[in-house]
């Protein structure tokens, strides 16, 4: 069973850009997540969707950072226009709601605006 | 602010002793705990987890413990070995809201 994707792995991109981060979660599962891995908060909660409608985007940093989930099998996270400071790894993640606790993490994209 | 606290970056251990990590939280709501282990260049992957109504949840070496008087939870690893040696995140949530609100981490280094 395939686990959670995320695409790219890598990006390396120049301030300004428009970066968009993809991920397929987990066929069945009805949660989707999007985390910021930094040094300085940890794994921090951007947005969730539950049954491909967002639920909770307090903490999407600002109006550069956007989030959609057309369908139950595709999520992408847009960062227009990209700064430095946006540089970190970022992990989706799928969890079925009857079983609330396990989500499971993609490998992570990690981003670099230079 | 913070609802997550684990005050401790990092921890070493030597190989066959207790690793004990510790994660305080502040939402008296929460009622669901885990704790998730990561490798370098990898996602976290789930551990163990308890519900408010458990003290205590073992499995294997690792064992959480919830005090929610003091809303504190640990985990031990007993006894730690050296592939154990990862990031740890603690994570809360509240039933219904299907928010997992993850700490900073606590980077355990187990010596061989």
């Amino acid at each position: 069973d395939a686990g959670v994707i995320q695409s790219p792995r890598h990006e390396v991109t120049e301030m300004g850009q428009e970066v968009t981060l993809r991920c397929k979660p987990i066929s069945g599962h009805n949660s989707l997540f999007w985390y910021r891995q930094t040094m300085m908060r940890g794994l921090e909660l951007l947005i969730y969707f539950n049954n491909n409608v967002p639920i909770d985007d307090s903490g999407m940093p600002e109006d550069r950072f956007s989030a959609k989930m057309p369908n139950a099998s595709f999520s992408t996270l847009k960062i227009q226009p990209s700064e430095p400071r946006d540089s970190a790894v970022y992990f989706c993640a799928s969890s079925f709601v009857r079983h609330p606790g396990e989500l499971f993490f993609g490998e992570g994209s990690r981003l670099t605006v230079l | 602010d913070q609802q997550v606290k684990q005050n401790s970056p990092s921890l070493s251990v030597q190989e066959g002793r207790i690793s004990i990590l510790n994660c305080d939280y502040t939402n008296s709501m929460f009622d669901y705990f885990l704790w998730y282990k990561k490798y370098p260049a990898e996602g976290p992957t789930f551990l163990i987890s308890i519900s408010s109504i458990k003290d205590k949840n073992e499995d294997g070496r690792f064992t959480v413990f919830l005090n929610k008087s003091a809303k504190h939870l640990s985990l031990h690893i007993v006894p730690s070995q050296p592939g154990d040696s990862a990031v740890y995140f603690c994570a809360a949530s509240t039933s219904g809201t299907y928010k997992y609100i993850f700490g900073t981490g606590t980077r355990l280094k187990v010596l061989a």
